[in-house]
């Protein structure tokens, strides 16, 4: 089970940080993702802290122990989304999802 | 450019069976691993079902084990999701993805909506 924060808020200009927790989670790869009202989920960070191509460098992630973090730095109001964690469990197939946590930029 | 394009969703009685499509292009697809995932109205994103390139690996998340049945076409570039005894809790956006590096899900079509 990955728990993260139902909300975050923050201004405009700010760092937004977003958590993932699970137990030893920094054992395993995170992986992150945007989804904006309407849309698909956009991958924007994979492997803990890569980016795919086309993926601003205001967005970085980072994990250990047993938090995952997202930083968005030089928040936007574009930025305004819904991010949620995952992880593929084991060297199987298995994948799961964090419940989501709602990003709004004030 | 990589493209995914569901279909298959409808509105179907409870206890009735679904499939759903997934039509792929602007990628090797033999080549890839593949997934289904879900999202119910207003709610988080559920993974649903894994496939391995040659389809000889599959994995289903607990809710559809015994009841979904995910396959592949690698001569039509084409995923499925076979649905069976569908239940009121199976409505939900199902988009198909495929994965990439450490398990995530790269690339996503926009979704075809079941509603039982």
């Amino acid at each position: 089970v990955l728990t993260q924060p139902p909300s975050v808020s923050v201004a405009p200009g700010q760092t937004a940080r977003i958590t993932c927790g699970g137990p030893s989670i920094g054992r395993t790869a995170v992986n992150w993702y945007q989804q904006k009202p309407g849309q698909a989920p956009l991958l924007v960070i994979y492997s803990d802290g890569d980016r795919p191509s086309g993926i601003p460098e205001r967005f970085s992630g980072s994990n250990s122990g047993n938090t995952a973090s997202l930083a968005i730095s030089g928040v936007e109001v574009g930025d305004e989304a819904d991010y949620y964690c995952q992880v593929r469990l084991g060297a199987g197939g298995h994948r799961v999802f964090g419940g989501g946590t709602k990003l709004t930029v004030l | 450019q990589v493209q995914l394009v569901e279909s298959g969703g409808g509105v179907v009685q409870p206890g009735r069976s679904l499939r759903l499509s997934c039509a792929a292009s602007g990628f090797t697809f033999s080549s890839s691993y593949l997934n289904w995932v879900r999202q119910a109205p207003g709610k988080g994103l559920e993974w649903v079902a894994f496939i391995s390139s040659d389809g000889q690996d599959k994995y289903n998340a607990e809710s559809a084990m015994g009841r979904f049945i995910i396959s592949r076409d690698n001569s039509k570039n084409r995923l499925y999701l076979q649905m069976n005894s569908l239940g009121l809790g199976d409505t939900a956006l199902y988009y198909c993805a495929t994965d990439g590096e450490s398990g995530s899900l790269d690339h996503w079509g926009q979704g075809t909506q079941v509603t039982v």
